[in-house]
């Protein structure tokens, strides 16, 4: 079976700091991983993947995550964050090949003015 | 990317009643799958949609609560039955897009419901 851990129900961040939000995982076989963003009473929003290649991996907004195969873990990060970041991070893991996709529990981030 | 609306946006509905949440996408997929997100909650997959074969449930949901029609390939209802307050939740939709094999998930804006 697989599955995502966030252990950080929140992640409060001052404006302009750099922000990490932990995700680690657990999966059969290679994984695809995910990040996804929940704005208020909007639905989920893709932001970036990593299936294979460089283990570094840019996405929307100034977003990157890091692929660490060692410690099964793809931890979301932004050098600077910004007020309007706010919102309810989802990592999502899926076995290649096989189209379940498995969220975690989410994480929400506060960016502080 | 993808377009997918979702209808609708949110409800109010009677406990015992019923409510059909349309999922339209504008190219042609294969596979839909539906979720549930309960307040201050993770997503929890309720059923995947084929086209042209019953759906694929997961473990705590069955098709009598949560009948599903994919009649084709950018279109598919859930029907959330006979509901009570414990199905207050939201409900999204969501395609596998993005290249080979489909890799990222693409979701709709999601129905909110509320049960009184």
């Amino acid at each position: 079976a697989q599955s995502v851990a966030q252990p950080e129900d929140q992640v409060n961040v001052a404006e302009g700091n750099p922000l990490t939000v932990k995700c680690t995982y657990s999966v059969s076989g290679n994984p695809y991983l995910f990040w996804y963003v929940q704005y208020p009473n909007r639905g989920l929003q893709f932001l970036l993947k990593y299936i294979t290649g460089d283990n570094l991996v840019k996405g929307s907004y100034g977003f990157e995550a890091e692929f660490n195969k060692s410690q099964t873990s793809f931890h979301l990060k932004k050098p600077s964050a910004l007020v309007s970041d706010s919102a309810l991070y989802f990592c999502a893991v899926r076995a290649g090949g096989y189209q379940k996709v498995t969220f975690g529990i989410g994480t929400k981030l506060q960016v502080i003015p | 990317s993808a377009v997918i609306s979702q209808k609708p946006s949110r409800d109010i509905c009677q406990r015992g009643t019923s409510l059909t949440i349309q999922c339209q996408v504008d190219s042609q997929v294969t596979m839909m799958f539906w979720y549930r997100q309960q307040p201050g909650q993770s997503l929890t997959l309720i059923a995947t949609a084929n086209q042209g074969s019953e759906a694929t449930y997961e473990s705590g949901f069955v098709i009598d609560k949560f009948p599903i029609s994919r009649p084709n390939l950018t279109f598919s209802t859930l029907t959330v039955s006979n509901m009570s307050p414990e199905d207050s939740s939201i409900y999204l939709c969501s395609v596998p897009l993005g290249g080979s094999g489909g890799t990222e998930a693409f979701f709709g804006q999601g129905t909110r419901l509320t049960v009184v």
